[in-house]
């Protein structure tokens, strides 16, 4: 079963300053699907930037990039110039590639909370 | 697009009482998945329907769990005899899955708290 960690419970940044939040993973497949998901308080989950295994090129969306380490197993979110609505639980969450049944649940990591400072 | 509703948003039940929630996906989202989070987690796979087949069900599905999704629409979750244990956010999420990147989208969740 594949694994996905977390081990910054909490993070801070400073307004418009740079933040990196970690994230490895355990899996014996070669190909899948890798997610940053964003949970401000009270309010739902959305997605944030995805990655697919087989693409070496690292994801960007606007102020947000990935530093996807295959070989590391890991899958580190760069959040640059921080803005206060940033604030909320990041999730980092695993998919398989396989097409079957069991494969499409995302397995999530236990989140990181990111304080925006003014 | 309306995105992902669930209803109700909150729910405070005593022990042993049924209770049932509500997803509404993104129209011609073909599946549909339910989680469940708890206080400082990330969420946990229940079970996952698609159009109205349950396809998976999670070993956290106790026999007390019970999805449907007729019609391939909306789905309902309901949960018999209600313990203490039960208290927790429970999320559904759609995606349309026409592709191997499908990207499930999330609604707000349904609080539960079990007196």
């Amino acid at each position: 079963a594949q694994t996905v960690t977390q081990s910054q419970p909490e993070m801070s940044v400073q307004e418009a300053e740079t933040v990196t939040l970690s994230c490895t993973y355990d899996t014996s497949e070669s190909d899948y699907y890798l997610f940053w998901y964003k949970q401000p308080p009270s309010r739902q989950m959305i997605l944030v930037i995805r990655q697919e295994a087989y693409k070496q090129q690292n994801a960007t969306e606007n102020r947000f990039s990935v530093n996807f380490q295959k070989a590391a197993k890991s899958f580190s979110l760069k959040i640059s110039d921080s803005q206060l609505g940033d604030a909320a639980m990041y999730f980092c969450a695993y998919r398989s590639s396989i097409s079957s049944g069991s494969a499409r649940q995302l397995t999530f990591g236990s989140g990181t909370q990111l304080t925006v400072l003014p | 697009d309306t995105g992902v509703s669930q209803n109700p948003r909150h729910k405070i039940t005593k022990r042993g009482q049924n209770v049932t929630f509500r997803c509404d996906p993104i129209s011609e989202h073909n599946r549909l998945y339910w989680y469940r989070q708890t206080l400082g987690q990330g969420p946990e796979f229940l079970t996952y329907f698609q159009n109205e087949a349950q396809l998976e069900k999670s070993r956290l599905l106790s026999d007390r769990f019970s999805a449907e999704r007729p019609k391939g629409s909306f789905s309902t979750l309901e949960i018999q005899r209600t313990e203490q244990g039960d208290s927790a956010m429970y999320l559904c999420a759609s995606s349309l899955g026409q592709a191997l990147l499908e990207t499930q989208y999330f609604g707000p969740g349904t609080r539960l708290l079990v007196l």
